[in-house]
């Protein structure tokens, strides 16, 4: 089985703090991806990464950064966190091809991050 | 662009009745469609998908889906289900691109099974 395994599950900062969040998946997956979670608003995507230091924006990139430096590794980076960043996020994997049709997304358990 | 509509935010049934939840999509390329399920305190897991063929897609614990081009829908059910069914449902569309692995998210359904 796929393993995401995203290194916190509740993380608390203070505005203006640089926050790393960290992604590992053990299936040898090109594709990466940091959604973030928010009730009433669904799953929105922050950044993907093709392969090891690719990266592309998604949706609602302002604020974030990312880093693929080992294709297993991928990692969020809130530059200066604010309050409006607090929020839940989700890492996951896929492998390339047509992964939508061979494979799914596969997600970790969520990082809860509270800024204050 | 790609977009999903989930509607109704919280569905409350009884145990054993029919589970229906709505989802509505927005393609400009024929779309594959995904149910995922989030229980409490978890990441989301894929229910099931439609990519092409059949329409009517089975997948796990009892649960299924209808694809219906003229309708724009991609709604879920499952004819009795239980109080472990209890969780937070998505709906996802392809962004357009098949290949590029991403995918456009309703704004989400939480489910309630009272028994």
């Amino acid at each position: 089985d796929v393993k995401v395994t995203q290194s916190s599950r509740y993380l608390v900062k203070r505005t203006g703090e640089k926050v790393f969040l960290e992604c590992v998946q053990d299936m040898d997956h090109e594709n990466m991806f940091w959604y973030r979670q928010d009730p009433g608003l669904g799953l929105r995507l922050i950044y993907f990464s093709y392969d090891v230091k690719m990266k592309e924006k998604g949706d609602i990139p302002e604020g974030y950064s990312v880093s693929r430096e080992k294709k297993e590794r991928f990692s969020l980076i809130l530059e200066s966190a604010s309050t409006n960043q607090t929020s839940m996020y989700l890492c996951a994997s896929s492998l390339s091809g047509d992964p939508l049709y061979n494979s799914p997304l596969h997600f970790g358990n969520g990082t809860r991050l509270t800024v204050t | 662009a790609q977009s999903v509509t989930q509607l109704g935010s919280h569905v409350s049934v009884s145990e054993g009745a029919l589970v229906l939840l709505r989802c509505n999509y927005s393609s400009s390329v024929p779309p594959y469609l995904f149910w995922y399920v989030q229980y409490p305190n978890q990441g989301l897991q894929l229910l099931l998908k439609y990519t092409t063929g059949a329409t009517l897609v089975k997948g796990i614990n009892g649960f299924e889906a209808e694809f219906k081009k003229s309708e724009t829908s991609f709604h879920l059910t499952k004819p009795s289900p239980h109080m472990s069914d209890a969780a937070e449902y998505f709906c996802a569309v392809s962004d357009g691109s098949s290949n590029t692995g991403k995918l456009i998210f309703g704004q989400g359904t939480t489910l309630q099974v009272k028994p």
